[in-house]
């Protein structure tokens, strides 16, 4: 059982590149989520899916797209990178217990955007 | 928007000590979470607290939850070195949509060997 699974562990990009960042889940959870986290902002919500098929925006959604694929995958993709995202992101599956979403998080991606 | 404010945060103390960290709010919460993060990693869930007055514990961890379920602390005993990390507590909204969390800063504790 692997849990949330990241892709890749460490990126570099120049300003204007593109890349995905993958996300996985074998916990059967329903809702997945972004978060970039930046010393001192604390974790800030990029954009989430409640189920499968649905997409909202987050508190940061800018310079950002997400795709759910299916119930275990969620892509973040940056169109064109930019200093100010460089940040570590992380990928999390809620498990609603009893009414409290328990989030599980995935081990990061550190960018850096040159 | 909803905040939760945590306090203090920066602590760094020597092993063997006691500690107490806060995690405060104007705001009425469902339920709230503590989670711990080590550096370099993903955050962890330490404990769930969904009822006002709730207490719980985890080995040396004593997480307590609000009568109001606006705030929470968390406690710990004798403090080790791999009590070393970040700490953060998170709420569901009792009003809005419970599919997101509102994320404090966290406190980053420190406990020197």
């Amino acid at each position: 059982n692997a849990g949330v699974t990241q892709t890749p562990k460490f990126q570099v990009l120049k300003t204007g590149q593109s890349m995905t960042l993958q996300c996985a889940q074998d916990m059967n959870h329903n809702s997945m989520y972004w978060y970039r986290q930046d010393p001192g902002m604390g974790l800030r919500l990029i954009y989430y899916s409640a189920s499968e098929g649905t997409t909202d925006k987050g508190e940061v959604p800018n310079g950002y797209n997400v795709s759910r694929l299916n119930k275990r995958e969620f892509s973040l993709r940056l169109e064109s990178a930019a200093p100010s995202q460089t940040s570590v992101y992380f990928c999390a599956s809620t498990r609603d217990w009893a009414g409290a979403y328990e989030q599980y998080f995935g081990p990061g991606t550190r960018l850096t955007v040159t | 928007t909803q905040l939760l404010e945590q306090s203090p945060q920066f602590l760094s103390i020597q092993e063997g000590e006691n500690l107490t960290v806060y995690c405060n709010s104007s705001s009425v919460f469902s339920s709230l979470q503590w989670y711990r993060q080590e550096p370099g990693e993903g955050p962890v869930l330490l404990v769930t607290v969904v009822t006002g007055g709730e207490v719980k514990k985890l080995k040396r961890l004593t997480f307590q939850f609000g009568d109001a379920r606006k705030d929470s602390s968390l406690h710990i005993t004798a403090a080790q070195p791999g009590d070393t990390g970040l700490y953060l507590c998170a709420g569901t909204n009792s009003g809005g949509s419970n599919y997101k969390l509102t994320f404090g800063k966290g406190t980053l504790l420190t406990v020197n060997p």
